[in-house]
């Protein structure tokens, strides 16, 4: 089977750096890949890993070790508008390239 | 960027009665769409991938009669709820996924979201 395991909340201050974690376990594992959704709205993507390593868009980074089966989202520069939920999703192409998503961490950001 | 367009976003429905739900991709063409389930606070739960030209693929449990999905072009997939009840009210999102290979493979774009209350 599948599965995502992600921290279901985590506070943090404006300014602040916070790392969510993902660990999954998959078969045909093709990538991780990052979600934001703010309350009432779309997920957007932020972020992909394919790779072993560190990726990097502006405040955000990614992470993935695949001997591991771990990743993190890493936000710097806390802002109050980064409270949302993010969720981890691994693309399994076993049964035709669907994505897969974790329970989501939501995000509290304090003045 | 990418954009899908999903339509309508909110509707509340009789009892036994069928609600469709549109979603498009504006500036590209997918051949991949992607119908979500998602209760509040929790997690997007995937019910079918709809393909264009062909026949959906649902996710176990998810009954096909009930939730009825069309790709009729590479633009636009629509869900249909059929005879639906209470128990069906919920968040529906699509995605879709750009045609092509590479990084295309590998990012999804969602439409607003559909909340449906049946009453």
């Amino acid at each position: 089977g599948q599965s995502l395991e992600q921290p279901s909340e985590v506070t943090a201050v404006e300014g602040a750096i916070v790392q969510i974690n993902c660990t999954y376990q998959t078969s045909g594992f093709y990538g991780l890949s990052w979600y934001q959704q703010h309350d009432g709205g779309a997920p957007t993507f932020l972020s992909y890993n394919g790779l072993d390593g560190l990726e990097e868009t502006g405040r955000f980074s990614s992470f993935l070790s695949r001997s591991d089966s771990y990743g993190y989202l890493l936000l710097q520069e806390l802002q109050m508008k980064d409270s949302a939920s993010y969720f981890c999703a691994v693309r399994d192409d076993t049964g035709g390239f669907k994505t897969i998503f974790g329970a989501g961490t939501r995000l509290f950001v304090k003045a | 960027g990418a954009v899908v367009s999903q339509h309508p976003s909110w509707v509340i429905c009789k009892s036994g009665t069928s609600v469709k739900i549109e979603c498009r991709s504006l500036d590209f063409q997918a051949t991949t769409m992607f119908w979500y389930r998602q209760f509040p606070k929790q997690s997007l739960m995937l019910m079918a991938t709809s393909n264009e030209g062909s026949k959906a693929t649902y996710e176990q449990g998810v009954e096909k009669d009930k939730f009825l999905i069309n790709h009729a072009s590479l633009t636009l997939s629509t869900l249909t709820v059929t005879s639906a009840h209470p128990e069906d009210s919920s968040f529906y999102i699509c995605s879709a996924r750009p045609q092509g290979g590479g990084w295309a493979k590998n990012i999804q774009y969602f439409g607003a979201g559909t909340r449906l209350s049946v009453l």
